[in-house]
């Protein structure tokens, strides 16, 4: 069965870094998603990607987050300048049509920023 | 916000019961969808309901939705060990827009 692939599992990085996030989403799919979830808290929205360009984004991504389909299969999440509040779990998600059909999600990329 | 919000926020329960897990919202919805998260693992998702749906089934799974009191329940029937994890409600408003999702509820079974 496709599935949404996410890499890395698991980064540690120290504050003022900049991190990329990568995900492979589902061949056939054309909406694309960043959420993210802190420990022990609910998912969050950040951002979705449509057609080569950002569709709509949360209050949560601000300049310090970008994303890019850098090719025909990759959409990475970009932040600049980590901060401690940034350590949470990233989910890439894909779907096939925009809201109303189901969104996969990947298993997530843990970020811990110290 | 139409933030959906499940109750109970925890439910144990013994292998073989049923376990209901409800989640309400607060504005109109296009659709409504529940995952599954096993700890520290990825969102799986479980069902989506049509706004225009009253319940749906999958398996061991029901979920009805109510558009007039915003709600909705999961019922997972004849639980098993491995159904334990965490389940949060996910709800769209219209095309395009974010899922939104509430809070959860972590259900444990034990054997």
């Amino acid at each position: 069965e496709p599935e949404v692939t996410q890499t890395p599992s698991h980064q540690v990085t120290q504050m003022g870094q900049e991190v990329i996030l990568r995900c492979v989403p589902i061949s056939n799919h054309l909406y694309f998603y960043w959420y993210r979830q802190i420990l022990g808290q609910k998912v969050e929205f950040l951002v979705s990607f449509y057609n080569n360009e950002i569709s709509e984004k949360s209050e949560i991504f601000d300049d310090q987050f970008s994303v890019e389909r850098p090719d025909g299969s990759n959409f990475t999440l970009k932040i600049r300048s980590t901060k401690l509040e940034d350590s949470a779990m990233y989910f890439c998600a894909s779907s096939e049509e925009g809201s109303g059909n189901t969104i996969y999600f990947g298993e997530g990329s843990w970020l811990t920023v110290v | 916000s139409q933030q959906g919000e499940e109750d109970p926020q925890a439910l144990s329960i013994q292998e073989g019961e049923n376990a209901t897990m409800n989640c309400s919202y607060k504005t109109s919805i296009n659709n409504l969808q529940w995952y599954r998260q096993n700890s520290g693992r990825g969102l799986v998702h479980l069902i989506l309901i049509r706004s225009n749906e009253r319940e749906k089934h999958s398996g061991r799974l029901r979920v009805t939705l109510d558009t007039s009191k915003k709600s909705s329940s999961l019922l997972i029937t004849a639980s098993r060990a491995a159904d334990t994890a965490s389940y949060f409600c996910a709800t769209d408003v219209w095309r395009n827009t974010p899922l939104v999702f509430g809070k959860g509820t972590r259900l444990s079974v034990i054997a």
